[in-house]
């Protein structure tokens, strides 16, 4: 079975540029999430879909960050314009979750790696 | 607000040494606990995981044992390889929270040598 796809895996970019990641969950996950990782620090949650439906946007930054998940199934997170502290890997999440069974394991991507200069 | 905090690393240790790598928690309720694990160049992988307290989370050698009186879930493993080498997160998820959502430590680096 295949894992979570995430491109590109490097991005370097000056700043102002626009920027795009894409994933694809796994085959079959209802809930996909977005998540930022600093160097050196934990993963941070920036949103949650439930199918399309985006169902916890709270830590996204809505000035510069957006994100769709057509179909329910692929997505993408934008960035315009990029700031040098948008520096971070981008991790891609999914997971299945059956009502009344709680939420499913998370499964991660392998994270794209952006570089603002 | 809700947190997780672990020790500092990185933790370098000698093959079929005792690993140990702490991590505290804090948070209203009763959280879930885990343990991720990122391989270079991967994304991260659940470990183990508790639901309840005293609730003993277990693969792959590692062990990790969920103390509600400490708010502790420290990961344990006996004897490490050098395929061990890698960093190690801590998270909860509050049921009542968002659903699913997690809540990582910074990660603890671990390099196993030969």
């Amino acid at each position: 079975e295949a894992g979570v796809v995430q491109s590109p895996r490097y991005k370097i970019i000056e700043k102002k540029q626009p920027v795009a990641f894409w994933c694809n969950p796994i085959s079959g996950h209802n809930t996909l999430y977005w998540y930022r990782q600093n160097l050196g620090q934990g993963p941070e949650l920036l949103i949650r879909y439930e199918n399309e439906e985006a169902v916890d946007d709270s830590q996204l930054p809505k000035d510069r960050f957006s994100a769709e998940r057509l179909k329910g199934v692929d997505s993408t997170l934008k960035i315009q314009p990029a700031e040098l502290g948008d520096s971070a890997v981008y991790l891609c999440a999914s997971s299945l979750d059956r009502i009344g069974q709680g939420a499913g394991e998370q499964y991660f991507g392998p994270g794209t790696r952006l570089t603002v200069t | 607000g809700d947190s997780v905090t672990q020790m500092e690393g990185p933790v370098t240790l000698s093959e079929e040494a005792f690993l140990t790598i702490n991590c505290t928690y804090t948070a209203t309720g009763y959280p879930s606990l885990f343990w991720y694990v990122q391989y270079p160049g991967e994304g991260l992988q659940l470990l183990l995981k508790a639901t309840k307290a005293d609730d003993k989370g277990s693969n792959k050698g590692f062990e990790a044992t969920y103390r509600k009186e400490t708010t502790s879930f420290h990961l344990e493993k006996g004897s490490v390889q050098v395929s061990d080498s890698a960093v190690y997160f801590c998270a909860l998820r509050r049921v009542a929270d968002s659903w699913g959502k997690l809540q990582f430590g910074a990660g603890t680096q671990v390099v196993v040598t030969p």
